[in-house]
């Protein structure tokens, strides 16, 4: 079984402060989907990363993906209370299945 | 980007009786929809692959049973809850990737929140 385990669990900071979100396993993956989640909605695609070592910036937020593409981080920064929610990592592996993560819950406050 | 419909957004239902929810793919054609669960706080449990025009694929501890897929269409899934218990409280996700993301870009539903009484 594929696993994907994010760091930290939940993270509380305020607003203007800088963080990271981790996302880990030991399994490869073809590519690497990060999303966000809001209460009582369906996830929200973020961006994919499929090359080994690649980056991708979506405004405020950094995305990296291991080199072996067995990891990825997703960097925020200068955060607003906007970015709010429930951060998902998602392997994409065997027949369109993907391996979501573990979460992480960011709140941000004023 | 493609958009995924989900419908009812919430039902309350009563101990022992069966809902269905719908999942569409308003502007692209899915041969494969996924369904998923998710419990308060918790990241999202794939629960099984739907297939259109085929069975449905279970992960390992789904009762097919009791998770009745029908994927009767390219833009239609749905999964029925049968015979429902208070312990099948939950969120229900549905998504699925249209084929010109490489099928692996899945985009979700609004989800369905069952509360069972």
């Amino acid at each position: 079984t594929q696993l994907l385990e994010q760091s930290p669990q939940f993270l509380s900071i305020q607003e203007g402060e800088n963080l990271t979100v981790y996302c880990n396993s030991s399994s490869v993956f073809s590519s690497l989907q990060w999303y966000r989640q809001e209460p009582g909605e369906g996830p929200v695609l973020l961006v994919t990363v499929v090359t080994g070592g690649e980056v991708k910036k979506l405004k405020r937020l950094t995305f990296q993906f291991g080199d072996a593409r067995k990891d990825s981080s997703l960097h925020i920064t200068a955060a607003q209370p906007g970015d709010t929610g429930l951060y998902l990592c998602a392997g994409a592996g065997t027949a369109s299945k993907l391996t979501f993560g573990t979460g992480t819950r960011l709140q941000v406050t004023l | 980007g493609a958009v995924v419909s989900q419908h009812p957004s919430w039902v309350i239902c009563k101990s022992g009786t069966s809902v269905k929810i719908e999942c569409r793919s308003l502007d692209f054609q899915a041969t494969t929809m996924f369904w998923y669960r998710q419990f308060p706080k918790q990241s999202l449990m794939l629960m099984a692959t739907s297939n259109e025009g085929s069975k449905a694929t279970y992960e390992q501890g789904v009762e097919k049973d009791k998770f009745l897929i029908n994927h009767a269409s390219l833009t239609l899934s749905t999964l029925t809850v049968t015979s429902a218990h208070p312990e099948d409280s939950s969120f229900y996700i549905c998504s699925a990737s249209p084929p010109d993301r490489g099928n692996t870009e899945a985009f979700f539903g609004q989800g369905t929140r069952l509360t069972v009484v």
